[in-house]
């Protein structure tokens, strides 16, 4: 079976400081990826890497950034968090490179900027 | 905009019936479609797909039926379970080299007991 891990699921913040999401999945997956799920608004596309130190941005990349140094391994990273940034974030992995494929979701990490 | 819409947001059923949750999607080019169903507080997981060369694929109490003409998509569930209480999204894939899949907003489902 896939596993993603997310480093924490329940994060309390406050407002400016960095906040470090981390996420990694055990089968050798190419791809990974970055959303947020908010009530109402489904799931949006952070930040997505389809190789080691590549990166492109989703459809609301503002205010984060990303990390791949391994292949197992891709990091979020709030550069000052906003309570706009209050959220549940998923991180999620697939196998092909170069292709959409099934996605498998970590558990998700409920972020709270006060 | 959304080129992929599950435009009932909440479903409710009661347990032994037919749970039917619609999708539709405004994008010919899309190719492959997923459904995947999420508990509160957890990640979402992956339930049926469905390519766009077949209009039906089916896995258990899972059906999945796909109306190319009509650019819409549906989820069956058939006999409905409390444990199927849940949110569903479906997801759609672009043709080409497209790593991205577009989601639509999600529906909750509730089968009461």
């Amino acid at each position: 079976d896939v596993k993603v891990t997310q480093s924490s699921r329940y994060l309390v913040k406050r407002t400016g400081e960095k906040v470090f999401l981390e996420c990694v999945q055990d089968m050798d997956h190419e791809n990974m990826f970055w959303y947020r799920q908010d009530p109402g608004l489904g799931l949006r596309l952070i930040y997505f890497s389809y190789d080691v130190k590549m990166k492109e941005k989703g459809d609301i990349p503002e205010g984060y950034s990303v990390s791949r140094e391994k292949k197992e391994r891709f990091s979020l990273i709030l550069e000052s968090a906003s309570t706009n940034q209050t959220s549940m974030y998923l991180c999620a992995s697939s196998r092909l490179a170069g292709v959409t494929d099934t996605q498998y979701f970590g558990p998700g990490t409920r972020l709270t900027v006060l | 905009d959304q080129q992929v819409k599950q435009n009932s947001p909440s479903l409710s059923v009661q347990e032994g019936r037919i749970s039917i949750l619609n999708c539709d999607y405004t994008n010919s080019m899309f190719d492959y479609f997923l459904w995947y169903k999420k508990y509160p507080a957890e990640g979402p997981t992956f339930l049926i797909s469905i390519s766009s060369i077949k209009d039906k694929n089916e896995d258990g109490r899972f059906t999945v039926f796909l109306n190319k003409s009509a650019k819409h998509l549906s989820l069956h569930i058939v006999p409905s379970q409390p444990g199927d209480s849940a949110v569903y999204f479906c997801a759609a894939r672009g043709a080409g080299n497209n790593r991205k899949l577009i989601w639509g907003l999600g529906t909750s489902l509730a089968v009461n007991p």
